[in-house]
């Protein structure tokens, strides 16, 4: 069973566009979080959320919102997409210290 | 502020040789260490984490890492490196002010080439 799973693993999109990244853990995590990471492959932290709240939101541009309409769930909505939004998102999962990392999403912004 | 660096942006062995990469950290406290796998394509695998303890942690394929608080380091190291290796390896940090607000900063990676 995939412990962290997003979908879709490729988006290619063009700009000014609205997509969604799901993201599901069965780990039974308190915890979620989306991470970037850049064409340097460089992570950053973007949200984490717990029990659907949310805890982190490391100025990341509104454009993005988190949703996590229950534990086990948290999605990345993402408004009017820019060329440099072009990234791969990690969902992650973890009991707050750590995290388990979903596939990642590979976004592409034309 | 809290950082993590990762000297070596790319590094080559041959297979069966040893292996040894370099993370160093800065924080102001006791901290909560991570060396994670990022094979090309795939996501972030945890290869071992450091929180309290024994300083030497044993992690996956082999691999294990030392906790040396005196030089802000946690190196990741393995005896005999094998061809399905080749990865970009990521050290990271765990911090935050309790429960949920932690959250990891990474160091910017070292992309290990095996050559046979």
């Amino acid at each position: 069973d995939t412990a962290v799973s997003q979908t879709p693993k490729y988006l290619v999109t063009q700009m000014g566009n609205d997509k969604s990244i799901k993201c599901e853990q069965n780990l039974g995590h308190d915890t979620m979080y989306w991470y970037k990471q850049d064409s340097k492959k460089f992570l950053k932290i973007m949200f984490s959320y717990n029990n659907k709240e949310l805890i982190i939101n490391e100025t990341v541009p509104n454009r993005f919102s988190p949703k996590s309409p229950d534990k086990a769930h948290l999605n990345l909505h993402i408004n009017s997409l820019e060329l440099g939004d072009s990234a791969v998102y990690f969902c992650a999962s973890g009991t707050g210290i750590g995290a388990f990392f979903g596939q990642g999403t590979r976004l592409t912004v034309v | 502020a809290q950082s993590v660096t990762q000297p070596d942006i790319h590094i080559t062995v041959s297979e069966g040789a040893s292996l040894e990469l370099r993370c160093n950290y800065s924080y102001g406290a006791t901290p909560y260490l991570f060396w994670y796998v990022q094979s090309p394509g795939q996501g972030l695998q945890l290869l071992l984490k450091y929180f309290s303890g024994d300083t030497l942690v044993q992690g996956i394929k082999g691999f294990e890492a030392e906790f040396k608080r005196s030089q802000s380091s946690f190196n990741l190291r393995k005896p005999s490196v094998h061809w399905s290796d080749a990865a970009e390896y990521f050290c990271a940090v765990g911090w935050g002010s309790g429960g949920s607000n932690y959250k990891l900063t990474f160091g910017k990676g070292t992309l290990l080439t095996v050559n046979p």
